[in-house]
């Protein structure tokens, strides 16, 4: 079972070095969000994709762009890397609604030097 | 803005006891709560939720949380824990917006347990 999948899992980048990482879901969920894990900090939501064709910031948006390129994907870009981005990144997707559970990829280590 | 606190960052328990692990909700009206868990190096887990109802709810792993609104907290709890139960524990809250939804978490409790 596949669930939601994230590419790559580790990556180290040069600051001002461009990226994107990749995020796709196989459960037909409407809903997709990348998140970052500092330690310490918890989770705090980039963007969030509430379906095909929206998307909206979080409370972390600076300096990440995202697209929803169909139902299935979801992707993170960093444009030009800052040594702040270094951080775990969760993608993560959800049926569209309140009472739905949401469901977490298993991570991408970035490393921004 | 609806948030979670988790009042402790780290608790080490011994293998055998019990556990209980706080979090506590800031939002005025009955909130979604969640409580997930993350082993090292992978993603999240869902242990449990709450959205009505039953203010004590069953989850995975012999987790169980109790909603209390008089004191704002949706603590989690285990009667033995477990070696395998060490980890990072998440509470997270469900909060809407114009376009959506979406979950803003605890800073998390790690929990050791030890022999």
């Amino acid at each position: 079972n596949a669930g939601v999948t994230q590419t790559p899992k580790f990556q180290v980048l040069k600051t001002g070095q461009s990226m994107t990482l990749q995020c796709a879901q196989d459960m037909n969920h409407n809903s997709m969000y990348w998140y970052r894990q500092d330690p310490g900090m918890g989770l705090r939501l980039i963007y969030y994709s509430a379906s095909e064709g929206t998307t909206d910031k979080g409370e972390v948006p600076n300096g990440y762009n995202v697209s929803r390129l169909n139902k299935r994907e979801f992707s993170l870009r960093l444009e030009s890397a800052a040594p702040s981005q270094t951080s775990v990144y969760f993608c993560a997707s959800s049926q569209q609604g309140t009472r739905n559970t949401i469901y977490f990829g298993e991570g991408s280590w970035l490393t921004v030097v | 803005a609806q948030s979670v606190t988790q009042p402790d960052i780290h608790i080490t328990v011994s293998e055998g006891a019990s556990l209980e692990l706080r979090c506590n909700y800031s939002y005025g009206a009955t909130p979604y709560l969640f409580w997930y868990v993350q082993s090292p190096g992978q993603g999240l887990q869902l242990l449990l939720k709450y959205f009505s109802g039953d203010t004590l709810v069953q989850g995975i792993k012999g987790f169980e949380a109790e909603f209390k609104r008089s004191q704002s907290s949706f603590n989690l709890r285990k009667p033995s824990v477990h070696w395998s139960d060490a980890a990072e524990y998440f509470c997270a809250v469900g909060v809407k917006s114009n376009s959506g939804y979406a979950l803003n978490f605890g800073k998390g409790t790690s929990l050791l347990v030890t022999p």
